[in-house]
């Protein structure tokens, strides 16, 4: 029940397209859903999060939609750049224990 | 503002010895978690210190330990090191008692032969 489930695996965007990724949970009492990208040797950094009582949070070009009832979220990255290619986990909180999703490996062709 | 810095960057042991990790957290934060990242089993939580309690722990063998000092700083150590140790070791630190805004280092990629 602790599982996150993440998908797709790789992907490969054109420049200035949109990049999406989806994951599902299992848990409902997971309260925090961050999306974190990390750069090879570096460790993940935060890039947004959001809350299971609001639907949808953007920054920038970054915005995550949240599904309650299909406990599932996304991340859309509009406008890719070839400096948006990177590993992208999303991320569920349950008492400050972060479950991540597997990873996807995003590529920003030009 | 300096970042969570890990020490050593990296570190090759032998199977059976024993490893101890530093993490020192970003200042004013109170809060350090470990996270294990290897290619076969992604990111996996170690355990969760606050205030030098250890209040969360994930799913390892008891030859994986941890501590926080007084100011905040935390060490982990694996004994009788398996190859299967081989991964990157990250700590992440937070202000709060929450998870929120978590802080990660560049971690410890340690090597077992």
């Amino acid at each position: 029940q602790q599982q996150v489930k993440q998908s797709p695996q790789s992907l490969i965007v054109q420049k200035g397209g949109i990049s999406i990724i989806n994951c599902a949970y299992e848990n409902t009492a997971f309260d925090y859903f961050p999306w974190y990208q990390q750069f090879p040797g570096k460790g993940p950094a935060l890039l947004i999060a959001i809350r299971p009582d609001v639907s949808e949070k953007k920054e920038g070009r970054f915005t995550i939609s949240f599904n309650k009832s299909a406990k599932q979220f996304s991340l859309h990255i509009m406008d890719s750049q070839p400096g948006d290619s990177a590993t992208y986990f999303c991320a569920a909180d349950f008492y400050e224990k972060l479950t991540f999703g597997t990873g996807t490996r995003l590529t920003i062709i030009p | 503002k300096a970042g969570v810095t890990q020490t050593p960057r990296y570190l090759i042991k032998t199977r059976g010895q024993q490893v101890t990790l530093s993490c020192s957290p970003i200042s004013g934060h109170r809060s350090v978690s470990w996270y294990q990242q290897t290619p076969g089993q992604g990111l996996q939580f170690l355990f969760e210190y606050f205030s030098e309690t250890q209040r969360n722990k994930g799913n390892f063998p008891g030859r994986f330990s941890g501590r926080q000092f007084s100011n905040s700083r935390s060490e982990m150590n694996v004994s009788t090191l398996e190859l299967g140790d081989s991964a990157l070791y990250l700590c992440a630190s937070s202000f709060s008692t929450d998870s929120y805004g978590y802080t990660f280092g560049s971690g410890t990629r340690l090597t077992v032969v």
